[in-house]
């Protein structure tokens, strides 16, 4: 079946330091990749996705690569700010179903 | 373009209340999908509309039912809302099936029931 396994967090980091959150999954077929993300009070924004394996996604300084090999998708990013303070959700979707899979999320805070 | 809308942003229900929530999208996508939210259990999906008239269970149906009323909405009813299904609710659109197809979001329905 198809599921998806993220870090637990919940995550805090200091302004400027380096984030990677974990994401592994197991698929039927040949998935898409994406990372979301929640502010509070807010529904998911897409952050970033790939649609094949070796592919990277990127957008506001996030980067995650689709490892077919090693079977995950994981998030990081340079030098996080405040404004990064969210939560992160790693999901695939097959070409074999209808649906989405979520992980559970990571909740990250960055301290000044 | 307003995106995904859903109404109403908070409600508070008695047991044994029923309500429907509402969803509307205004960008000529094809499916919609309905998901609660509850802490730990990331997203998980109620029901999902792959295109006009069509509806489909997800991994947690019972106790909803749902109407897609035409291309741009699609509403969830709680025919007599239980203390479980106090959640955040969000409504999701995508343009079609493919796998490359990301979902897009409304802002989500507090609901608590007492």
């Amino acid at each position: 079946g198809n599921s998806v396994t993220q870090m637990e967090g919940p995550v805090t980091l200091s302004e400027e330091a380096f984030l990677t959150i974990n994401c592994t999954y197991t698929a039927t077929g040949y998935p898409s990749l994406f990372w979301y993300v929640q502010y509070p009070g807010e529904g998911l924004q897409l952050l970033l996705k790939a649609t094949k394996a070796d592919d990277k996604g990127s957008n506001k300084g996030f980067e995650a690569t689709y490892r077919k090999e090693t079977t995950s998708f994981h998030l990081e990013k340079g030098s996080v700010q405040v404004s990064d303070s969210a939560v992160y959700f790693c999901a695939l979707r097959s070409n074999t179903g209808n649906q989405f899979y979520f992980g559970t999320g990571t909740s990250l805070t960055v301290i000044p | 373009n307003a995106g995904v809308t859903q109404t109403p942003k908070f409600q508070v229900l008695k047991t044994g209340q029923s309500m429907t929530l509402q969803c509307a999208q205004d960008m000529n996508h094809n499916s919609m999908y309905w998901y609660r939210q509850d802490p730990g259990m990331g997203l998980r999906l109620i029901y999902y509309s792959a295109s006009e008239g069509t509806t489909d269970k997800g991994e947690v149906p019972n106790g909803y039912n749902v109407s897609r009323l035409n291309k741009r909405e699609f509403s969830l009813r709680l025919e007599s809302a239980a203390p479980s299904q106090t959640s955040v609710y969000f409504c999701a659109s995508s343009l079609g099936l493919a796998e490359y197809n990301e979902q897009f979001f409304g802002p989500g329905t507090r609901l608590t029931v007492l």
